[in-house]
């Protein structure tokens, strides 16, 4: 059964830091992983997909990789800024129609 | 951009009382899907739904749950006979296929007093 694991589970990092979120998978058998944004009683924005066949993707200051064999996926931002500030979930589909989420990476950016 | 819109934004129910909340999904897909997230907890499946019939569904998704796409538009879910456990945030969400990009409304708060 596949599990989705996140860490850290927060995160408070000064303005203009990069950091690197990081997903993990009970199962290497991925379909696809998607990367969403979630602010506080909102609904979930895609940042990123990966496909299985793919490494990486990226987007703007947004970089997400991918490694099968190991099971893991990060999420790197790059000079992050306050409005970066919001929950971060990792999101797999192991080819039904069903995506698994993880609990969050909750980021807090300082300015 | 399209997106997917929810109503209604929030709803206050009676515990045993039938609930509807109606999506409207991206134009041009076909597999619809609704989540739900109790407050504190992960995003869980609940169903998804493609060419008028459900393609899969989880163990939360019982006989008190439906869905239902009434029209070339809109998509429900109907929640009968509600119960305090019930009360969490609904997501509808689309995509244009199957295992592709997932884009997801803004969601309607449920809760069941």
């Amino acid at each position: 059964k596949q599990e989705v694991t996140q860490i850290p589970a927060a995160l408070s990092v000064p303005e203009g830091e990069n950091l690197v979120l990081n997903c993990s998978l009970t199962d290497s058998a991925i379909y696809n992983l998607q990367w969403f944004r979630q602010d506080p009683g909102k609904g979930l924005t895609s940042l990123l997909l990966i496909q299985s066949s793919q490494r990486e993707q990226t987007s703007g200051r947004l970089n997400a990789s991918l490694d099968k064999s190991s099971g893991r996926s990060t999420l790197y931002i790059a000079a992050s800024q306050p409005g970066d500030s919001a929950t971060y979930l990792c999101a797999v589909n192991t080819g039904g129609f069903k995506t698994i989420f993880g609990a969050g990476t909750r980021l807090f950016v300082k300015a | 951009e399209p997106e997917v819109t929810q109503t209604p934004s929030h709803q206050v129910t009676q515990m045993g009382q039938e609930v509807i909340l109606r999506c409207v999904p991206i134009s041009n897909h076909l597999y619809f899907y609704w989540y739900r997230q109790i407050l504190g907890q992960k995003v869980e499946f609940l169903v998804s739904f493609y060419n008028n019939e459900i393609s899969e569904k989880s163990e939360i998704f019982d006989d008190q749950f439906s869905v239902e796409r009434p029209d070339g538009s809109n998509f429900t879910l109907k929640i009968r006979s509600t119960k305090l456990e019930d009360s969490a945030m609904y997501f509808c969400a689309s995509s244009a296929e199957g295992v592709n990009t997932i884009y997801f409304g803004e969601g309607s708060w449920l809760t069941v007093v």
